[in-house]
């Protein structure tokens, strides 16, 4: 079965502290990655996306994520968190031919001063 | 160039009433997605439409629930009869190519919150 899995739903850290948010994913054809973040009562924005070559890719705001093909996952990493951070955020994965996005469950980033 | 526009942002509805959720897709974005955002869950998806067609209702509830994209105008989500179960944030998104083939992101709406009293 297809799935995407978020193990921790929600993350605390510090400011400046480093943070990796895990998605782990099941699936027996290609994949497309996506990390979408959503800030309070807002849509969701596009963080960055993995569809094919270098297996880590970076958003403009330090964030980064790497496929991993053998561990099946794309978890997202950042170096230095700020405030600004604090941040719901889902991975989602377009299975082979597929239209539709799966997600994960979502894991809440709360940034504590 | 203005992004996915959703219109309520908030719905409040009775049982049994009829809940309508519209979405304008971007400018020049011809595919649009509704995905359903139970409390504490992630997104869901419900159906993926084309100008006037339904191309994938996988996701869409066999009752109750209706999705269009006419030619001209806002995609509609309709949900006849609401029950408390049906209380969640509905997302529209849009692209404009096929995802799977050009690997497109999906733009998203701010959301409609639906709360079915």
């Amino acid at each position: 079965a297809q799935s995407v899995t978020q193990l921790d739903s929600q993350v605390p850290v510090f400011e400046e502290a480093p943070v990796e948010l895990r998605c782990n994913y099941s699936s027996s054809v290609s994949v497309y990655l996506f990390w979408y973040v959503q800030y309070p009562n807002q849509g969701l924005q596009l963080l960055l996306k993995y569809l094919s070559g270098s297996t880590l890719v970076e958003s403009i705001n330090g964030f980064e994520a790497e496929f991993n093909k053998s561990q099946t996952s794309f978890h997202l990493r950042k170096p230095s968190v700020h405030i600004s951070d604090t941040a719901e955020y889902f991975c989602a994965v377009s299975f082979q031919g597929a239209q539709k996005l799966v997600f994960g469950q979502g894991t809440r980033l709360t940034i504590n001063p | 160039n203005a992004g996915v526009m959703q219109n309520p942002r908030h719905l409040v509805r009775r049982r049994g009433q009829e809940a309508r959720l519209r979405c304008s897709p971007m400018k020049g974005h011809s595919h649009v997605y509704w995905y359903r955002q139970l409390p504490e869950e992630g997104l869901k998806f419900m159906v993926y439409l084309q100008k006037e067609n339904i191309i994938d209702e996988s996701g869409m509830p066999k009752e109750r629930f209706s999705a269009e994209f006419p030619k001209e105008g806002p995609s509609i989500l309709r949900i006849q009869q609401v029950v408390r179960g049906d209380s969640a944030a509905y997302f529209c998104a849009s692209s404009p190519h096929l995802l799977a083939l050009e690997g497109n992101e999906q733009f998203f709406g701010p959301g409609t919150r639906l709360t079915v009293l």
